[in-house]
């Protein structure tokens, strides 16, 4: 059963437009949320996160919104860029009970962002 | 610079065989991943590791093995009892810091 979902494998979008890409979750006690970056043959980059207590986090171009009511969260790309088109995941960190402070990445599938200049 | 290494990046191997993919990070992070990326699929946790000399399955264990002899290394072998091991492997390491992961490059495996 898929803890978090992306339920859109592709997204394109004009250069200079915003990009949205959505991720669901089912689990209520997730910690944090993470977006990471991934070109193709490369391993994922971290790119911004946020706190289950927070609804909001921004980092220059990329904002991360989060509605627990909902069990949703998205990222904007504004304005977005060729550069940005790569597969976006969407991860959840779940703190693992058994083994003290340490935490489990629950990945989505990925959004494929195709920026056409 | 710090960093994770994976090596190699293309590796072809006979059905049957067993195969071992290297990981080496110099980051000093305690805990180290290895996952299966096929398409469609996204990321899947085969094993993890927090501490040397100890590790855990992850949640597509079977028809591997790893070893944490040393904190900065972390192998994984895919042995001949994984049905389909033709996929692309990634590595990570952490800290406890959130968004404290940093991937290798990956390690594409064909069986053929």
């Amino acid at each position: 059963d898929q803890q978090v979902k992306q339920n859109s494998p592709s997204l394109s979008v004009q250069e200079g437009r915003i990009s949205i890409l959505n991720c669901d979750y089912t689990n209520s006690m997730f910690d944090y949320f993470l977006w990471y970056k991934k070109y193709p043959a490369e391993g994922p980059t971290f790119l911004i996160s946020i706190s289950s207590i927070k609804d909001k986090n921004e980092d220059g171009r990329f904002t991360v919104f989060l509605n627990k009511s909902a069990k949703h969260l998205s990222l904007h790309i504004v304005p977005s860029q060729p550069g940005d088109s790569a597969v976006y995941f969407c991860a959840a960190l779940l703190l693992v009970a058994n083994a003290g402070n340490n935490r489990k990445l629950i990945w989505g599938l990925g959004t494929s962002l195709a920026v056409n200049p | 610079d710090g960093g994770i290494t994976q090596s190699p990046k293309y590796l072809f191997r006979k059905e049957g065989q067993n195969v071992t993919l290297s990981c080496e990070q110099n980051l000093n992070h305690d805990a180290m991943y290895w996952y299966r990326q096929d398409p469609g699929q996204g990321l899947r946790l085969i094993y993890y590791s927090q501490i040397v000399n100890d590790f855990q399955k992850g949640d597509i264990a079977e028809g591997y093995s790893v070893s944490r002899e040393k904190k900065e290394s972390f192998p994984l072998t895919v042995t001949s009892a994984q049905k389909n091991p033709t996929a692309f492997y990634l590595c990570a390491s952490s800290t406890h810091r959130v968004g404290g992961y940093t991937f290798g490059s990956g390690t594409r495996l064909t069986v053929v």
